[in-house]
């Protein structure tokens, strides 16, 4: 099976501007989680989606949004972006959704100047 | 609230070495804790996982001890290679299983 796919690798944005991130989960697994990371905070939560629903959502701002489509693809988008969300987004999908054995994709290294 | 931490942001291992990683929970209500390893430019990588009703689970050269009592995990890695080198994260579920939170983080050296 493929892992988790995420796209793009790397992205450059200027302040205010907003950023949509993808991920496709391996198949079969219904469940997308996103993280954020950064040297200083580590990984942070941000949401879970299970079956196109939110199920948490973590201490993030409503800039943060995300969305689950009927595929258990997912996006993320970041509105009016700052200098302190340059980070490495990651997403992570399970089957059960249940929080075990959440597997990584490469992430997506945001960039905000 | 929920945090957890590790003892040593390195570890500085020979060739061959046995390494021990060790982490502290302080959610005495998780029932599940996972280990990680992330190289350079890459997401983390699943290693091993366990349950709150065991204490023990090995895999291939890995070993992850629990100990609910003091609420400690740790990561045994049998004849460290340079491979290993990379960030090692333990994480616990919450309560609910709504999230998965992470430790800071450990970085093993493995020199040759």
């Amino acid at each position: 099976k493929a892992g988790v796919t995420q796209t793009p690798r790397y992205l450059i944005k200027t302040r205010g501007q907003q950023v949509t991130l993808s991920c496709s989960p391996i198949s079969g697994h219904r469940s997308v989680s996103w993280y954020q990371q950064t040297p200083g905070q580590g990984l942070q939560f941000l949401f879970e989606y299970f079956s196109e629903t939110q199920r948490n959502k973590g201490n993030f701002p409503g800039r943060f949004s995300g969305r689950q489509f009927s595929n258990s693809r997912s996006e993320m988008n970041v509105s009016t972006l700052e200098l302190g969300d340059s980070a490495l987004y990651l997403c992570a999908s399970s089957e059960r959704g249940d929080n075990e054995k959440l597997f990584f994709g490469s992430g997506t290294q945001l960039s905000v100047l | 609230g929920e945090s957890v931490g590790l003892h040593l942001p390195t570890l500085s291992v020979q060739e061959g070495d046995n390494s021990i990683i060790n982490c502290a929970y302080s959610n005495s209500a998780s029932d599940y804790f996972i280990w990680y390893k992330q190289e350079s430019g890459k997401g983390p990588q699943f290693i091993i996982d366990i349950r709150s009703n065991m204490d023990k689970r090995q895999g291939q050269r890995v070993t992850v001890l629990l100990n609910k009592t003091v609420k400690h995990l740790s990561l045994q890695i049998a004849a460290t290679q340079p491979g290993d080198s990379a960030v090692y994260f333990c994480a616990e579920r919450s309560t609910g299983f709504q999230k998965l939170v992470f430790g800071t983080g450990t970085r093993l050296l493995v020199s040759p």
